[in-house]
């Protein structure tokens, strides 16, 4: 059964400071791996898309890695600005119809 | 391009009771998702419709059913609410079956509170 699994459950930082959220899930056997953001009460947005035959992909002051052997996935974003405050979940797609697995995300706050 | 609408937006129902809750799609979407994203927690995966067929289950009891209509939109149902299905439900729709399927386009959600 898959599981994923984000470290760490909340993280504060100074804006400026470089964000690195991480993310693990248990079965290598993935579709894609996505990031998302979800702001208080609200819906999801895609970030990045990481295709399983990737290793990664950048939007921005966003990059996101994916080692799937390892099981693994870093969302990088440079520079943090307030409004990056969020929420930020990963999601594995496990089947050719795109159903999702997520992690219970990781809640960023970014002081000004 | 319209998103992925949702209604309503909140909803307070008693323990017992039934609720609906509705989704449009995306235009051109063909798929649609439900998940329950409980306080704290990553979404779950509730089912998914296609061709207006349930097309793949998670780990949801009976009393949660659905329904895709021709436009492609779709409904939630849950019978005899319990206080743990208190959520925010998450519509999401896709395009599937024309070589590259698309990634899941989400709605914003239906904040149901049960009492």
């Amino acid at each position: 059964k898959q599981e994923v699994t984000q470290i760490p459950a909340a993280l504060s930082v100074p804006e400026g400071e470089n964000l690195v959220l991480n993310c693990s899930f248990t079965d290598s056997a993935i579709y894609n791996l996505q990031w998302f953001r979800q702001d208080p009460g609200k819906g999801l947005t895609s970030l990045l898309l990481i295709q399983s035959s990737q290793r990664e992909q950048t939007s921005g002051r966003l990059n996101a890695s994916l080692d799937k052997s390892s099981g693994r996935s870093t969302l990088y974003i440079a520079a943090s600005q307030p409004g990056d405050s969020a929420t930020y979940l990963c999601a594995v797609t496990t089947d050719s119809w795109g159903k999702l697995q997520f992690g219970a995300g990781t809640q960023v706050v970014v002081t000004p | 391009e319209t998103g992925v609408t949702q209604s309503p937006t909140h909803l307070i129902k008693t323990r017992g009771q039934q609720v609906t809750l509705r989704c449009s799609s995306q235009s051109g979407h063909n798929t649609v998702s439900w998940y329950q994203q409980a306080l704290g927690q990553g979404p779950q995966f509730i089912f998914q419709y296609y061709r207006e067929e349930e097309n793949g289950r998670g780990n949801f009891p009976p009393r949660f059913s659905g329904l895709q209509f021709p436009n492609y939109s779709s409904e939630l149902n849950v019978n005899a609410l319990e206080l743990d299905d208190s959520a925010l439900y998450l519509c999401a729709s896709s395009l599937v079956g024309t070589g590259r399927n698309s990634p899941l386009h989400f709605g914003n959600g239906t904040r149901l509170t049960v009492t």
